[in-house]
Order: C-alpha cells, then sequence, then structure tokens
C-alpha cells in the first residue's frame, strides 16, 4: 500500500523568509501524482500545487515550488517569500489514479 | 476546477441520533470521495461513491455506520448513523478532475454530546 510521510510536525519561518517542509512515499507504480495542499482554521483544503510523476521538471507555482526527487521518493514544497496568510496545515498527497492518500500534515507559523 | 457546496457547514448532534452530509457538485463527476478528519489528524478515507452501484468503502467503514448515496453524477450523501462521541471529527467530500486534481468541500464540522 502506498503511503506518504511527513516528518515534521511544526515547522516555523519568519514573513519574508523561505522554508521547505519534507515529504516522503512509498509506492511501487510508476504513473502517479503529488500534491500539496494547505487547510486554514478554515478547515478548506486548498491546492497549492501539484507534480506528475512523469514529469521531470519541477512544478512551481509563484513563490511555491517543489524539489521531486523520484528515485529517492521525495517531494518537498519550499515556500519563498513567506507571508502571514501561508500560515496553516500543509498535507502531501499522493494519488495513482483514484484515491489520495495522505501525509501526517505540517502545521506551519509565520512569524511577524 | 470543480465547485463544491458541502453542507451543513456544522452541527451538534446528540448521541444516538444521525446525520446527512450533502455535497453538490457544478459539473458531472465520476468519483466522489468521502474522508473524515479526526481532531488534529490528517485526513482518512471513508469510501468511494460511483453513481450506480455502491459505494466501495475503505478498512475500518461499514455502509451500516456511513450509509452513502449517488443518485446522479452531481450529487452525493453520507450519513453518520448512531452516532457516539468519538464520531466527532470533520467530514470532507472530494472530486477529482482530470487536469485538475482534487477539489474539495467546505467540510463539516459534526460535534456529538
Amino acid at each position: 500500500a502506498q503511503t506518504v510521510t511527513q516528518s515534521q510536525p511544526e515547522m516555523s519561518v519568519q514573513e519574508a523568509e523561505t522554508v521547505t517542509l519534507s515529504c516522503t512515499y512509498d509506492t511501487s507504480e510508476s504513473d502517479y501524482y503529488l500534491f500539496w495542499y494547505k487547510q486554514p482554521p478554515s478547515r478548506q483544503m486548498i491546492l497549492v500545487i501539484r507534480q506528475e510523476a512523469y514529469k521531470q521538471q519541477n512544478a512551481t507555482e509563484n513563490r511555491f515550488s517543489v524539489n521531486f526527487q523520484k528515485a529517492a521518493k521525495s517531494f518537498s514544497l519550499k515556500i519563498s517569500d513567506s507571508q502571514l496568510g501561508d500560515a496553516a496545515m500543509y498535507f502531501c498527497a499522493y494519488s495513482s489514479g483514484s484515491r489520495l492518500t495522505f501525509g501526517e500534515g505540517t502545521q506551519l507559523t509565520v512569524n511577524p | 476546477s470543480a465547485v463544491i457546496s458541502q453542507k451543513p457547514s456544522r452541527d451538534i448532534c446528540q448521541r444516538g441520533t444521525s446525520l446527512t452530509i450533502q455535497c453538490q457538485v457544478d459539473s458531472q463527476v465520476t468519483m466522489m470521495f468521502w474522508y473524515r478528519q479526526q481532531p488534529g489528524q490528517s485526513l482518512t478515507l471513508i469510501a468511494t461513491a460511483n453513481q450506480g452501484s455502491e459505494a466501495t468503502y475503505e478498512s475500518g467503514f461499514v455502509i451500516d455506520k456511513f450509509p452513502i448515496s449517488r443518485p446522479n453524477l452531481t450529487f452525493s450523501t453520507l450519513t453518520v448513523s448512531n452516532m457516539s462521541p468519538e464520531d466527532s471529527s470533520i467530514y470532507l467530500c472530494s472530486v477529482a478532475k482530470v487536469n485538475y486534481g482534487y477539489t474539495f468541500g467546505s467540510g463539516t464540522r459534526l460535534t456529538v454530546v
């Protein structure tokens, strides 16, 4: 079964600084998708970024980028120029076509 | 991407009663997913609901406790039956759209007293 592991239960960053959230996963599939979701206190799940496993190029979305290392099964999220609104729980997730499997989450605090 | 309307947003229920949660999608989707998020934890898949067939439940979840309906391609309901305080959680529905990934409803915060 696929598993997703986030080893950092909590992280903090100063406003305007850069922070990296870690995620590793385990799968025997060759074709799959990886996601980072943000869940603020409103509990809405917001898609931050996604990566197709067949693409070698790392995905980027404005201040958010990933470091996808397929061989190492690693998928970290880098947030640049952190803003107060980035404070939330961040979940890494895996899908091979239907269901999503989530990691345990990382609570990100942004300090002014 | 799809837009999902989930109701109710929150409820406080007496133990032993049932609550039905509704999700309406603004476009047709093949699969809808129901998740539970217990306090301070990650999301756990309850079941996958396909239109016209029985829902597929994950290990640890049974139809008698979490009956699901999927009458058409834009709507689904999840019922939490015979509730106990252990059922207090956030329940979320989700759909998958090609090229957009997964979209979630706004969640239902359930408290059982």
